[in-house]
């Protein structure tokens, strides 16, 4: 079964709001998580490391006022989109690693977001 | 510079037969990690099999088989036996222990398999 859980799986919002997407592990507890930015028929590009406790870690040209990250408890991340474009139309998915295992990141379901 | 190169775009593949899927990576870190992944059209991601960089035997689970060449740096995946629910886009990725926080994963550009009756 899933061990990480992402909502909503896909949203719809106009330009110039903020959409909030949310990634729970599930029976365990995840210090820290990973959010990921995937365009159509393109790779996964890490966006950002989200440290329970402490600030994100973004990755080069993430813009962290964009993209907010909060990491407020052990199973819980949120990434904020703030006032989201039209170019920030894409598939947002999050990572944990199971504190058991070699080290593989479970991902979420993923949050497609359309930006009108 | 690409850290991982998946040169199949794309590929056709018979219900039954058996595919290879390429990827080649290029890190000078000694210690690292090999994983792939395989995405259907839903969206998920999931995760297939994994190969350490001092593993001796190449990994298998179930269908999947890494053909692990060191050398060479290159990770092949081997699926055999496909089944239509084989078709989706698969994901070769690394994990530079030295260089990389512990978790983050770089992934190749993908290759996308359609299984045929």
């Amino acid at each position: 079964g899933a061990v990480v859980s992402q909502h909503p799986s896909w949203v719809i919002c106009k330009s110039g709001t903020s959409v909030k997407i949310e990634c729970r592990s599930l029976d365990f507890q995840a210090t820290t998580m990973f959010w990921y930015r995937q365009f159509p028929k393109q790779s996964l590009m890490l966006m950002a490391t989200s440290n329970e406790g402490s600030k994100a870690t973004y990755e080069q040209g993430v813009e962290k006022d964009k993209f907010l990250i909060n990491h407020a408890s052990l199973t819980l991340s949120t990434l904020t989109v703030t006032s989201a474009h039209p170019e920030d139309s894409s598939f947002y998915i999050c990572s944990a690693q199971i504190p058991q295992g070699v080290g593989e990141l479970f991902f979420g379901e993923g949050s497609r977001l359309t930006v009108l | 510079a690409q850290k991982i190169t998946q040169t199949q775009p794309g590929m056709f593949v018979q219900e039954k037969e058996a595919v290879t899927l390429d990827c080649t990576y290029d890190t000078s870190d000694p210690s690292y990690g090999l994983f792939w992944y395989k995405q259907p059209s839903s969206g998920e991601m999931i995760f297939l099999i994994y190969q350490g960089s001092y593993d001796q035997q190449n990994a298998t689970e179930g269908r999947y088989s890494l053909n692990f060449q060191k050398a060479r740096k290159s990770a092949n995946l081997v699926i055999s036996a496909s089944q239509l629910g084989d078709s989706a886009m698969y994901f070769c990725a690394m994990r530079e222990s030295l260089t990389d926080s512990w978790g983050k994963l770089q992934f190749g550009a993908g290759t996308q398999v359609v299984v045929t009756p």
